[in-house]
């Protein structure tokens, strides 16, 4: 079926460490693979992406790494500041009959000053 | 950049009106629509996917006649909530897909938080 795992649900971080979190989708042949921040009654903003055909990705201090083999891919943020605490989603396309985008269910950072 | 704009942010209804959601990509052409819903701490669950010119596709158990959506054109859909009951309570997500070569970019409306009461 379509399904999208992300781990962890929730995830505190002193400020200034690093943010990881992982997820794995079931379908081979999704190709695109965006993550969202989404911060309290406001929609998910578009952090960093990767296609299938890039193994890793990179944005300043947010990077996104993906391994096809084993259908699971990461986002990494690096000296976390006060302001990255918001919920973050991975999602992962999907093309069988129409082609839809699939989310995990979501990782709540919480960033200590 | 990509906008998409979604209207009204928020609304308070009787329960057996309706009521209208407005979703436009301001500065792209968007052929493809697709309305989420949030339940508080909740993933974005898909609802439908709107293609311009054509019926909507619907995920299974999502009922038809309770949620019409419309996308006229090529910048906007309108999600449609029919005689709104109570659990229809919940926020609603619009998003537009920016669509070039192969561009599959997914941009996303701010949300409309439904209250019906």
């Amino acid at each position: 079926g379509e399904n999208v795992e992300q781990h962890p649900s929730t995830l505190s971080v002193q400020e200034g460490d690093s943010a990881v979190i992982k997820c794995t989708y079931s379908d081979s042949a999704s190709n695109y693979f965006p993550w969202y921040k989404q911060e309290l009654g406001k929609g998910p903003q578009l952090i960093i992406d990767i296609r299938s055909n890039v193994g890793e990705k990179k944005d300043q201090r947010i990077a996104v790494t993906l391994n096809k083999t084993a259908k699971h891919f990461s986002l990494h943020i690096t000296e976390t500041q006060p302001e990255d605490s918001a919920v973050y989603f991975c999602a992962a396309t999907f093309t069988s009959g129409t082609y839809k985008y699939i989310f995990g269910t979501g990782t709540r950072l919480k960033v200590l000053a | 950049g990509a906008v998409v704009s979604q209207h009204p942010s928020r609304v308070i209804c009787k329960s057996g009106t309706s009521v209208k959601i407005e979703c436009r990509s301001l500065d792209f052409q968007a052929t493809t629509m697709f309305w989420y819903r949030q339940f508080p701490k909740q993933s974005l669950m898909l609802m439908a996917t709107s293609n311009e010119g054509s019926k909507a596709t619907y995920e299974q158990g999502v009922e038809k006649d309770k949620f019409l959506i419309n996308h006229a054109s090529l910048t906007l859909s309108t999600l449609t909530v029919t005689s709104a009951h109570p659990e229809d309570s919940s926020f609603y997500i619009c998003s537009a897909r920016k669509e070039r070569l192969t561009n599959e970019k997914l941009f996303f409306g701010s949300g409309t938080q439904l209250s019906v009461l």
